[in-house]
């Protein structure tokens, strides 16, 4: 079936680095790849999505790119703060199953400062 | 805080009972989803509906089961056939079944079997 990679697991950032997070998937018919962002506990939010037809999104500090060729797409986190630290989902969607959406399996980032 | 809400909070059970996780939406949502999170596992997805009166498995439904007779509820019912019934539960729900819509998530239920 279908599948979400994502890596790291974890990940330690000092405070104004930069942080970068990976994730694969399975099935050439996702076209919706969005990125949750999930504080202790708390609910998951959206943070930034892509859709298929674009290969980069920028929203201040948060940035996704996408290469549908090779089927991954990245989350890019810029001058990072301590209140980032949270555990990161990204998702790509289900070809034949509307919006339900195949979730990595996290990575969780701290920022020290 | 989203319009979406999950009761209990927390739940424990005894092994062999059933029990039913309740999630109401005011959000005038179409579709509504379950996942289960597991610790390192991200969000497994156990059964979604698209439209009142219709749900489809998700990679995790068997021991589940749910219904969808209103737009606004869709309760997931944890059955005693599922092995490994412990973990948090969340219910989620966009504007419409197909497209590119944001899901929200209600709080979760952190379910104990014993």
């Amino acid at each position: 079936g279908e599948n979400v990679e994502q890596h790291p697991s974890t990940l330690s950032v000092q405070e104004g680095d930069s942080a970068v997070i990976k994730c694969t998937y399975s099935d050439s018919a996702s076209n919706y790849f969005p990125w949750y962002k999930q504080e202790l506990g708390k609910r998951p939010q959206l943070i930034i999505d892509i859709r298929s037809n674009v290969g980069e999104k920028k929203d201040q500090r948060i940035a996704v790119t996408l290469n549908k060729t090779a089927k991954h797409f990245s989350l890019h986190i810029t001058e990072t703060q301590p209140e980032d630290s949270a555990v990161y989902f990204c998702a790509a969607s289900i070809e034949q199953a509307g919006t339900a959406l195949i979730f990595g399996k996290g990575t969780t980032l701290s920022v020290s400062s | 805080d989203g319009g979406i809400t999950q009761s209990p909070k927390y739940l424990f059970r005894k092994e062999g009972q059933n029990v039913t996780l309740s999630c109401e939406q005011n959000l005038n949502h179409d579709a509504m989803y379950w996942y289960r999170q597991d610790p390192g596992q991200g969000l497994r997805l156990i059964y979604y509906s698209q439209i009142v009166n219709d749900f489809q498995k998700g990679d995790i439904a068997e021991g589940y089961s749910v219904s969808r007779e209103k737009k606004e509820s869709f309760p997931l019912t944890v059955t005693s056939a599922q092995k490994n019934p412990t973990a948090f539960y969340l219910c989620a729900s966009s504007i419409a079944a197909t497209g590119f819509y944001e899901q929200y998530f209600g709080p979760g239920t952190r379910l104990t079997v014993t």
